[in-house]
Formats: C-alpha cells, sequence, structure tokens
C-alpha cells in the first residue's frame, strides 16, 4: 500500500467552528489532491498541489482552504463548518511518471452538526 | 450535463458471471481513463488504467475505450463474492495536472 495517512480518521465538530484535516505521505510523490465523497455526487475534488506551495482550486472549494509546507504534508482546512461539509474526504497522491496512477488514503469521516 | 455519467446499479450478479460496468462522458479532450475499486469504507484502490482508444487486460478484468463514442466499459470474467465492491470510473487531461474527475460509481454485489 502506497504510504498515505489521513488524520484523523473520524471528526464530530460544530458548525462554526475551524477544523483541519492532515494528509500524510512517505512517498514523495509531487501531485496531492482532496476529495470529498457524497451519496448522489461521487467524488469531486476540492483542492490540489502541484508542488510545495503550489496549490489550486478544485470544481467544490467554497468554505475550504488548503496549505502544503513540505512535500509529505497537505492541509486541508474548513475555515467555519457548516453540515453541508458533513462528508468523507478522500487524500489522493500522484507522480504521474509513465502509468497516471493516484493512489488514495482511507479517508476521513466528517459529521458537522 | 455531468461530464462523466454511470449507472450506480445497485448491481446484483452470481458468482461467475461476466459483469459489465460502463460510463460515459461529454469531454472529448479526455485522454487516460481509469477504474478504481472501492470496498465499503476504504479508499478507492486502482484497478486498470488506459491511455487513448482501446482495451487493455489484466487477468479477469477487462477495460475498453472508445473515444469515438465517448464510452468506457470495465468488464470481470468470472466474478467472485470479493468482487464485491463500488466501481468508479475516472478520466483526466493531459496538462491539467491530472485532476481526475469520477463519475458516481456502481455498487456491485456478487452473489455466491
Amino acid at each position: 500500500d502506497a504510504g498515505i495517512t489521513q488524520s484523523p480518521r473520524h471528526k464530530v465538530t460544530e458548525t462554526g467552528t475551524p477544523v483541519t484535516l492532515r494528509c500524510h505521505q512517505t512517498e514523495n510523490h509531487r501531485y496531492m489532491y482532496w476529495y470529498r465523497q457524497d451519496p448522489g455526487h461521487g467524488l469531486r475534488l476540492i483542492h490540489y498541489s502541484y508542488g510545495v506551495k503550489d496549490t489550486d482550486k478544485g470544481e467544490v472549494s467554497d468554505g475550504y482552504s488548503v496549505s502544503r509546507s513540505k512535500t509529505e504534508d497537505f492541509l486541508l482546512t474548513l475555515e467555519s463548518a457548516t453540515s453541508s461539509q458533513t462528508s468523507v474526504y478522500f487524500c489522493a497522491i500522484s507522480e504521474h511518471t509513465g502509468e497516471t496512477e493516484a493512489f488514495f488514503g482511507q479517508g476521513t469521516r466528517l459529521t458537522v452538526v | 450535463q455531468k461530464e462523466v455519467e454511470q449507472d450506480p446499479g445497485p448491481l446484483s450478479v452470481p458468482e461467475g458471471a461476466i459483469v459489465s460496468l460502463n460510463c460515459t462522458y461529454s469531454n472529448s479532450a479526455f485522454q487516460y481513463f481509469m477504474w478504481y475499486r472501492q470496498y465499503s469504507r476504504k479508499g478507492p484502490e486502482l484497478l486498470m488504467y488506459t491511455y487513448s482508444s482501446g482495451n487493455k487486460e489484466d487477468g479477469r478484468f477487462t477495460a475498453q475505450v472508445d473515444k469515438s463514442s465517448k464510452y468506457i466499459s470495465l468488464f470481470i470474467r468470472d466474478s467472485q463474492p470479493s468482487d464485491s465492491a463500488t466501481y468508479l470510473c475516472a478520466m483526466t487531461l493531459a496538462g491539467s495536472n491530472y485532476k481526475l474527475t469520477f463519475g458516481k460509481g456502481t455498487l456491485l454485489t456478487v452473489n455466491p
């Protein structure tokens, strides 16, 4: 298995509080992505990074920010959590040398009450 | 219209059946096509990867891409109960930092 660790694995938080999810990789891959997965919507890209300090928005970026200060860590912050951000969040990494293979973490189940 | 359409199922088949899973897409610029398998409460794992049109076979799995019809398929031969999972198609553009666009996934159950 690719070395990707997401933390926490489960979290319950209150509406209006900030929340930070962490993705840590040991593969030294250049690209990192945050997706959310919701019933009826599948996986949707929130933000991604193509290098240290290089990030860009995805399809559903409103209400989220990211930071990548070193290759191995990619943080996703919900600035003020809302119930619509209750979801399962997946981090993925990729290197894109040869085949385009993205490895996914185990997911973080976030509930906003 | 969503960029990638995938029938969510659920699909239930007997063990040993041939399973066909499909996705259609609207963006003709997609060049890389993937199938992921996701077990319940786990992260997706890559099953098959295909560049442009054509077929690719790996054991019991065959992926097909028909760019002229904007249609991709995954075939599973001699399906096993361990194949029970959600199957997600995904695709990406060259030069897009390889951001993946996913279908919604098809839930497959293989009954012993």
